[in-house]
């Protein structure tokens, strides 16, 4: 079956640093990533996404390139802010499950000034 | 558009008691499901819709029931609360994808954060 895996958080940056988080995915089929942020107290929004191999995926100054060779759909920001603050979930979804999304377990970020 | 509105945001419940959290959307989407959210778990399906009249099991089902009579409304039902039903809730909903895409983008509720005593 599908499956995402992410680091472990909470990650505390302070404001201007670079920022990773990783995400690698394991899909019977050929799966579209997605990045989703979820605001303290809030429901989830879509960051961004990819759906296709080596399509890259940009919003916010946020960006994740879909490796195929990889498996991954790491998330990057060159200098975070500390409007940043929130849980990040990796997601995907494929042919065979449509609309269905598969989450990662989401990880938290926390940007100091 | 409002877009996803849950009701309520908060709940308390006893074992044993049965509720329905709501769901609806404006945007026409075929594509409606409930996710629970809990720490260190992700967001799991509990149970989806592709449209009126059609529902079906997610990853976990057990203790839920949902029915979908108009596109717009999507109920979740907790027949017997239990305590492992502790959890944040989410509707979402989105175009439909098929196969051979597109995989759309899925618009999410605030949450209703339910706890069983």
């Amino acid at each position: 079956g599908n499956s995402v895996t992410q680091m472990e958080g909470p990650v505390t940056l302070s404001e201007e640093a670079f920022l990773t988080i990783n995400c690698t995915y394991t899909a019977t089929g050929y799966p579209s990533l997605f990045w989703y942020v979820q605001y303290p107290g809030e429901g989830l929004q879509l960051l961004l996404k990819a759906t296709k191999a080596d399509d890259k995926g940009s919003n916010k100054g946020f960006e994740a390139t879909y490796r195929k060779e990889t498996t991954s759909f790491h998330l990057e920001k060159g200098s975070v802010q500390v409007s940043d603050s929130a849980v990040y979930f990796c997601a995907l979804s494929d042919r065979s499950t449509a609309s269905k999304l598969t989450f990662g377990t989401g990880t938290r970020l926390q940007v100091t000034l | 558009n409002a877009g996803v509105t849950q009701t309520p945001k908060f709940q308390v419940l006893k074992t044993g008691q049965s509720m329905t959290l709501q769901c609806a959307q404006d945007m026409n989407h075929e594509y409606m499901s409930w996710y629970r959210q809990d720490p260190g778990m992700g967001l799991r399906l509990i149970h989806y819709s592709v449209g009126a009249g059609i529902t079906d099991q997610g990853e976990v089902p057990n203790g839920y029931n949902v029915s979908r009579s108009t596109t717009e409304d999507f109920p979740l039902r907790l027949l017997s609360a239990a305590p492992s039903q502790t959890s944040v809730y989410f509707c979402a909903s989105s175009t439909l994808g098929g196969a051979g895409g597109p995989y759309n983008e899925q618009f999410f509720g605030p949450g209703t954060r339910l706890t069983v005593l």
